[in-house]
């Protein structure tokens, strides 16, 4: 079992929509969340970073993160053809030897 | 820009030749991860560092090695490469060992012909 589960998709929504993507986690140790979005092939770039449960919003994203369930989301709202991309989350421990990342989402935004 | 620098860009090699990857983390940035990323794949850990010494190790096959140099530079060394070692390498850093967010380079897509 992987540490992390990410639906690889791919999704495919209408410009406009509110995407939810998601991911499970099996360490419990796990305290830091991020989720990055990466273009095709070009460096992952971060988004959202969160620490313990709770949610955090930033523009368009809100990110949350249940511990109790080991399940983060992450919500884009109005989404847009730019939004196009795969999304990554990722988790570390509080020692953080490891970033563990998810196999990421693939995201189509249509016009 | 993420302040993470990666060379070089593009790498076209054949097999059982050797490359050596190079990565400059943000100024302040004491840790530095390496990871690897075939295609459609999602992003493979291989070795961590932290201000010069080896932290984690993950799926890093016997041929890779790695290290921090003092100016906390990084370089990913790769030998006896073969077809399958073709991807994309990615480095990342952090500013401490722990809580904080890691940011990405553009990374090197190597390909072994």
């Amino acid at each position: 079992q992987k540490e992390v589960e990410q639906d690889p998709g791919p999704l495919s929504v209408p410009e406009g929509a509110i995407v939810s993507l998601n991911c499970t986690y099996s360490n419990s140790a796990f305290q830091y969340f991020m989720w990055y979005r990466q273009y095709s092939r070009k460096g992952p770039e971060l988004l959202m970073y969160t620490y313990s449960s709770g949610n955090k919003e930033d523009g368009r994203f809100t990110a949350q993160v249940d511990k109790s369930s080991k399940y983060i989301s992450l919500f884009i709202r109005d989404s847009q053809p730019s939004d196009s991309a795969t999304y990554l989350c990722a988790m570390s421990d509080q020692g953080a030897q490891k970033l563990v990342f998810g196999q990421g989402t693939r995201l189509t935004i249509n016009p | 820009d993420s302040g993470v620098t990666q060379t070089p860009k593009h790498l076209i090699t054949a097999t059982g030749q050797r490359v050596t990857l190079r990565c400059s983390p943000r100024s302040g940035d004491l840790s530095v991860y390496w990871y690897q990323q075939s295609l459609d794949q999602g992003l493979q850990f291989l070795i961590q560092y932290y201000n010069g010494e080896e932290r984690a190790k993950g799926n890093i096959l016997e041929r890779f090695s790695a290290q921090q140099f003092p100016d906390l530079h990084s370089e990913l060394n790769l030998s006896s490469l073969e077809l399958g070692d073709s991807a994309l390498y990615f480095c990342a850093s952090r500013r401490q060992n722990s809580n904080t967010e890691a940011f990405f380079g553009q990374g090197t897509r190597l390909t072994v012909v």
